[in-house]
């Protein structure tokens, strides 16, 4: 079945400690979403590669950096996790349908960090 | 700016009733599309339904039914004959079609209503 797989699903890192999370699809959607979920909140928007061009969210820390090597894979890079960066990240892809617009966004399980 | 209020935070019904969860938007953008997503949870966001601004029909998928009302900005939902494993966290969300296709088809997302569904 196509989908959006999400590695691992739960990482512990130490504070400072760099982590990678990486997320890949089967679906062949050409964007490619990372978001931050923190508990009983809504999912924020950390960026999104459309094809490889990259698209920062204003307030995303720098401490978050992401890498698109070819379609089907997508990583998270935080380069120096503090306690506030422990949350759910989750992985989504779409697709665009027609020039501007985008079918539903379809999502990994999602990743569980946490900073000790 | 667009946003979207869900004003339920925590709904609790006994399996078989009826529940609705409310959802208003607002949006400068004439074309939008608005999303429900159910977040179980294991917490994957599961994705349940896909309107356009300019579909206004009421649809209804088995036990769920939506109700999409442009005069009052509202996408409301209903879930018919609850049952447990309705019980999640659900989200409404809103996506802009702006000019050029800057979007990029970003949700924007209310605060989510949490529905517990007792046996």
């Amino acid at each position: 079945d196509a989908m959006v797989i999400q590695n691992p699903r739960y990482q512990v890192t130490q504070f400072g400690k760099p982590v990678t999370l990486s997320c890949s699809q089967t679906l062949n959607h050409n964007v490619m979403y990372w978001y931050q979920q923190k508990s009983s909140q809504a999912p924020k928007l950390l960026f999104h590669y459309y094809d490889k061009d990259f698209n920062n969210e204003a307030d995303t820390p720098d401490n978050f950096q992401s890498r698109r090597p070819n379609t089907s894979f997508c990583f998270l890079d935080i380069r120096s996790p503090g306690l506030g960066d422990a949350a759910m990240y989750l992985c989504a892809t779409s697709r665009e349908r027609l020039a501007g617009v985008y079918n539903e966004q379809f999502f990994g399980p999602g990743t569980r960090l946490t900073v000790l | 700016a667009q946003k979207v209020t869900q004003a339920q935070t925590e709904i609790s019904v006994v399996e078989k009733e009826d529940v609705t969860l409310d959802c208003v938007y607002e949006t400068r953008d004439t074309t939008y599309y608005l999303f429900w997503y159910k977040q179980p949870p294991s917490g994957e966001l599961v994705f349940l339904i896909r309107r356009n601004s300019f579909d206004e029909q009421n649809e209804i998928s088995g036990r769920y039914s939506w109700n999409f009302q442009k005069s009052t900005s509202s996408f409301n939902f209903t879930i018919t004959a609850s049952q447990v494993v309705d019980s999640a966290v659900y989200f409404c969300a809103l996506s802009e079609a702006h000019a050029g296709g800057t979007s990029y088809g970003k949700l924007t997302f209310g605060q989510g209503t949490i529905l517990t569904v007792h046996p």
